[in-house]
């Protein structure tokens, strides 16, 4: 496989459910990001990871919870969500997080649905 | 602070036609700017970026932009649209000093036959 790959590429769940969505990129990316894109508002950075340690988190609530055990693997792990963290969660990954012209590769996206 | 504004969420041009769609930045240092496409139930893939060489920056499928300082613009044209451009664009803009990408509310093209 090449690329960052996301999965699942859907998911619904209840509020009261644990999920979590994984993405895996095999470019030998240093940073990996996620991303949550909802209907008629701009892509929203969530988490950033750099060599494994996590260097941004832009006030995220608590119910989403990331996890990056290697410079490949990021999962978001999600707990109590609410219908409105229904969107599609993109994951992606560059070279370098510090080096600001690098171009941001992207994965699928998993579509989620809160019920 | 930095931003991007893309001018109209929706653009319908015919097979054939002029593709323009706008983006305005906003950045108090240089910028770094970018063209992404996502097709449908895709994620987004890079069609040009500017990093401050040549103001006429050349991208995948056909699209180019054009960096105009004095008007704060980096808007995406293609000569000739196509039926498979149909997808939505958005623009990003980053600056030195500032790594994270900050991403416009996206156009949707759509393609009249």
């Amino acid at each position: 496989e090449t690329g960052v790959t996301q999965t699942p590429r859907h998911l619904v769940m209840g509020m009261t459910n644990k999920k979590s969505l994984k993405c895996e990129q095999h470019l030998g990316h240093n940073a990996m990001y996620w991303y949550k894109q909802s209907a008629k508002k701009p892509l929203e950075l969530m988490f950033v990871y750099s060599l494994e340690e996590r260097v941004e988190n832009n006030s995220v609530p608590s119910r989403f919870s990331p996890e990056c055990p290697n410079s490949s693997h990021l999962f978001l792990h999600l707990h109590t969500l609410q219908p409105e963290d229904s969107a599609l969660y993109l994951c992606a990954s560059s070279q370098d997080a510090t080096v600001t012209n690098t171009e941001a590769f992207f994965g699928q996206g998993t579509r989620l649905t809160v019920v | 602070a930095q931003s991007v504004t893309q001018l109209g969420s929706h653009v319908s041009v015919s097979e054939g036609a002029l593709v323009l769609l706008r983006c305005n930045y906003s950045s108090s240092v240089p910028p770094y700017l970018f063209w992404y496409v996502q097709y449908p139930n895709q994620g987004l893939q890079l069609l040009l970026k500017y990093t401050s060489a040549a103001t006429l920056v050349k991208g995948i499928n056909g699209f180019e932009a054009e960096f105009k300082k004095s008007e704060t613009s980096f808007h995406l044209t293609k000569p000739s649209a196509h039926m498979s451009d149909a997808a939505e664009y958005f623009c990003a803009v980053s600056h030195f000093g500032n790594e994270k990408l900050t991403f416009g509310t996206g156009t949707r093209l759509t393609i009249i036959p």
